[in-house]
Order: C-alpha cells, then structure tokens, then sequence
C-alpha cells in the first residue's frame, strides 16, 4: 500500500543532542512537509520542499534543519538550539494540481530527557 | 492572507445525535478547503474536501461539509453520530496553486457519550 512511514514513533533527546525524524513515502509526491503540534493547538510549518535538492523554511524553522536527497525522503533534525523541541511531528506529501490532498505519516513523539 | 477559526474547541455529543463541527474561514482567494480527523498519536486522515465543485461536499464514514461562500464557512456534520467518531477535527484553507501554503485551525475535539 502506498503511504507515508515515519519512525521512530518515539524519540527522547539530551541535552545538547541532534536527533533526526525519518520520513519516507512511496506515493510518488513531488512536495513534502513537516509540521510541529503542541497540545490543544493546530499543526505550525517547519519546512517544506516542492522538489527534490530544494526546500523552504516555514513559519517555525529556527532550531531545525532538513535535506531533500531523494523524492521519497524528507528527513528532519531537531538540533540543539531547539530549546523546546518536545511536540509531536508529522510529515506529509501531496501531489501536483489545484486542491492538491496532504496524505500524513503517523507521526513522532520527541521528548527531552 | 489565509485564516481559519474553529468556533467551538470541545464538543460533546451522545451516540446517534447529530455532529456539527463549525468552521470559518478568511481568504483572499477561491480556496480549496478540507476537514481532517485524528485519532490520539496518530497522523491526520483526510475526511473531505472542497475544490470549487459542488458546493455539498461528502466524505468517508458519513460525514459531509456545506462551503457557503457568503458566511465564508464550511462547517461539518454528520446526521449520527458514532463511539468511533470520538477524535480531534481540523479544518484545512489552502489558497495557492502552486506554493505549500495549508492554514490549519487549531482543532475541534469531539466526545461521544454513550
């Protein structure tokens, strides 16, 4: 079946630490997002790339990076200048076109230790 | 610029009794609109969307949205409501062709009582 797999599902980080979010997808999707949630709110733009060697930063990049190596691969690093960088993270891939549909990854959890 | 307010944060309803979940929306553009459901640690499953069609959008498991461009809305609903159905509810605006651009609402979590 075609979809989005994230791992891990949960992630404890030190102090000080980079840990990296893996998310791959095999629904031939040329844009891949992540999104950051915090309890009782909606999902905030980390980054996003359209195509493959090429990203953007969202409305929250500070204290994360990405890559875009290949079209089936969105890795995300939470870096040690993330001072709060415990949330639920979710990526997701959407296809070309008008009304274009975000599928999403069943996300992971990052705590610090 | 895009915004989208759920009216409501937390709505309770009994199993077999109506859903509305209310959702409005500001856009600059013909946006394209969606609902999403989702379960506790798990990712977003598309519910609906709205591109332009029909105005009476239907979805999975029975749920529908009416967009109503004069009240700039687009609530959802559903006639009865499941045990199942109990989740947190996102309401999507998107207004660029091209570009990344989703606004997400800050989410309506639904309790079904039995």
């Amino acid at each position: 079946d075609g979809g989005i797999t994230q791992s891990p599902k949960y992630l404890f980080r030190k102090e000080g630490q980079n840990v990296t979010l893996s998310c791959e997808q095999n629904l031939n999707h040329d844009a891949m997002y992540w999104y950051r949630q915090d309890p009782g709110q909606g999902l905030r733009l980390i980054y996003y790339s359209q195509i493959v060697n090429d990203f953007q930063k969202g409305d929250i990049a500070e204290g994360y990076s990405v890559s875009r190596e290949k079209k089936e691969s969105f890795p995300l690093t939470v870096t040690s200048a993330q001072k709060n960088p415990t949330a639920f993270y979710l990526c997701a891939s959407s296809g070309p076109g008008q009304g274009k549909t975000q599928h999403f990854g069943d996300g992971t959890r990052l705590s610090i230790l | 610029a895009q915004s989208v307010t759920q009216l409501d944060s937390h709505v309770s309803v009994s199993e077999g009794t109506p859903v509305l979940l209310r959702c409005n929306y500001s856009s600059s553009y013909s946006p394209s609109l969606f609902w999403y459901v989702q379960h506790p640690n798990k990712g977003l499953q598309l519910l609906l969307k709205y591109t332009s069609a029909a105005t009476l959008v239907k979805g999975i498991n029975g749920f529908e949205a009416e967009f109503k461009k004069s009240e700039t809305s687009f609530h959802l609903t559903k006639p009865s409501a499941h045990m199942s159905d109990a989740a947190e509810y996102f309401c999507v605006v998107s207004e660029d062709n091209y570009g990344q651009n989703f606004v997400f609402g800050p989410g309506t979590r639904l309790s079904v009582l039995p």
